[in-house]
């Protein structure tokens, strides 16, 4: 086990709604990075936090936003959700200045949009 | 061309066989290159990083060709237990830690 948790692990949606994903990163980590992994592709990123501040974003539009807390824990919204958004969210955690790509995934949250 | 380039696969292999994937990438600032590991539905897991050296970890070997731009990976005496998908990952040289992952190659372990 990572000690990344998401919640909630699952979620159907609808066109058109609003979703928040959670995340708690592992202890002693600080920096929390988003991935959208479609059915039968890699997983993509979306964008990371540190110290409660966006640290780069991926291809993604801005109705993808985020926020990081001072216990280092995340969320991802998502707004006007499309269907082509149905894909698993997974939250990683790292620790800055550490060998970056040596990430800690959580289980991921599975959305789908109806 | 995408960023990072896998065979999808399915590479299906008997047990006890050696089997090998290789792993492309485009973004030649690329510093940091790993392979995980991801069973079906769920999330993945570091199975190694690559060092320009090569690295091996028991049965797996790791190998990474910076003039080409691949990475490879060799697993030896293969197991059912090793019946995944493979990840290839590329980390950003930018000041976030962000991976490009190719799309997996599917490894299936025959009995």
């Amino acid at each position: 086990e990572t000690g990344v948790t998401q919640s909630p692990t699952h979620l159907i949606k609808t066109r058109g709604q609003q979703v928040t994903l959670r995340c708690s990163s592992q202890s002693g980590h600080n920096t929390v990075s988003w991935y959208q992994q479609a059915l039968g592709q890699g997983p993509q990123f979306i964008f990371q936090y540190y110290r409660e501040e966006e640290n780069g974003r991926g291809n993604f539009p801005p109705r993808f936003s985020g926020l990081q807390f001072p216990n280092y824990s995340s969320e991802l919204n998502v707004n006007a959700l499309e269907l082509d958004d149905s894909a698993l969210y997974l939250c990683a955690s790292s620790t800055a200045g550490h060998s970056t790509g040596e990430l800690f995934f959580g289980e991921g949250s599975r959305l789908t949009v109806l | 061309r995408k960023e990072v380039e896998q065979d999808p696969g399915p590479f299906n292999v008997p047990e006890g066989a050696t089997v090998a994937f290789n792993c492309t990438y485009s973004n030649s600032a690329s510093q940091s290159f790993f392979w995980y590991r991801q069973d079906c539905r769920k999330e993945p897991k570091l199975l190694m990083s690559v060092y320009s050296s090569g690295n091996e970890d028991g049965r797996f070997t790791a190998q990474l060709n910076r003039a080409s731009q691949y990475i490879s990976l060799l697993i030896r005496d293969s197991k059912l237990s090793d019946s995944a998908t493979y990840l290839c990952g590329a980390g950003d040289s930018g000041g976030y830690q962000k991976v490009t992952f190719g799309t997996g190659t599917k490894l299936q372990v025959i009995p």
